[in-house]
């Protein structure tokens, strides 16, 4: 069956301008995960959606990032008043449960950078 | 704050060479270890997870835990250069967000 998506897969914006970028999970997966992994980085967590519980939101660096996730299938993740230090990129996962030992699924990742 | 270490590398070895690359982790607390790879430009895929103490081997991969010694390492048999790539330690305490690693750059030549 199909994978996880994301768009778009590469997005240059201006200092300053918001941004938006979608995830769309393997279908019938509750849980859902955005990372940012910066050059030479590891994956640094930023938010994780479980069903229709509150999501975990204690990885978001500013007040700048928030996302939504609705129906419980698609995400988006918005940047407000973007930073050159966004620039990255933004992968999606995807996992049956959320479960422990759940495999997570990426998506390709959106390229975002910031001039 | 939870902490996932990997030498960055990269590690290079010789076609048909074992690979082995380590990763510790401070939380004595954690119960899963993932294994993924990255190949240059792509995202992370699993290879391997363990959470019991000892070996899990699945084909040319072995992955070995140490609870005690808070360490994981992955063990690549045979190893190819379609194997050259970014592997990434994941560690999750039970809070079901695993933490990474910076990961281990793997260079296999011919």
């Amino acid at each position: 069956g199909a994978g996880v998506s994301q768009s778009p897969s590469n997005k240059v914006t201006e200092k300053g301008k918001d941004v938006e970028l979608r995830c769309d999970p393997i279908s019938g997966h509750t849980a859902l995960y955005w990372y940012r992994q910066s050059l030479g980085q590891g994956l640094e967590f930023l938010i994780y959606f479980q069903g229709n519980s509150a999501p975990d939101k204690s990885g978001l660096p500013s007040d700048r990032f928030s996302a939504e996730r609705t129906g419980g299938s698609v995400s988006t993740l918005t940047i407000q008043r973007t930073q050159q230090e966004d620039s990255a990129v933004y992968l999606c996962a995807s996992s049956a449960s959320g479960g422990a030992t759940d495999t997570q699924y990426f998506g390709p990742g959106t390229r975002l950078t910031v001039l | 704050q939870k902490e996932v270490e990997q030498n960055s590398g990269p590690l290079s070895v010789p076609e048909g060479a074992i690979a082995s690359l380590n990763c510790t982790y401070s939380d004595r607390g954690s119960q899963s270890f993932f294994w993924y790879r990255q190949y240059s430009g792509k995202s992370p895929e699993l290879i391997m997870f363990i959470y019991s103490n000892g070996d899990k081997e699945d084909g040319r991969f072995t992955a070995q835990l140490n609870k005690a010694s808070q360490y994981v390492s992955l063990l690549i048999r045979d190893s190819q250069p379609s194997d050259s790539a970014t592997y990434l330690c994941a560690v999750d305490g039970g809070s079901y967000i695993p933490t990474f690693g910076r990961g281990t750059s793997l260079i296999v030549h011919p």
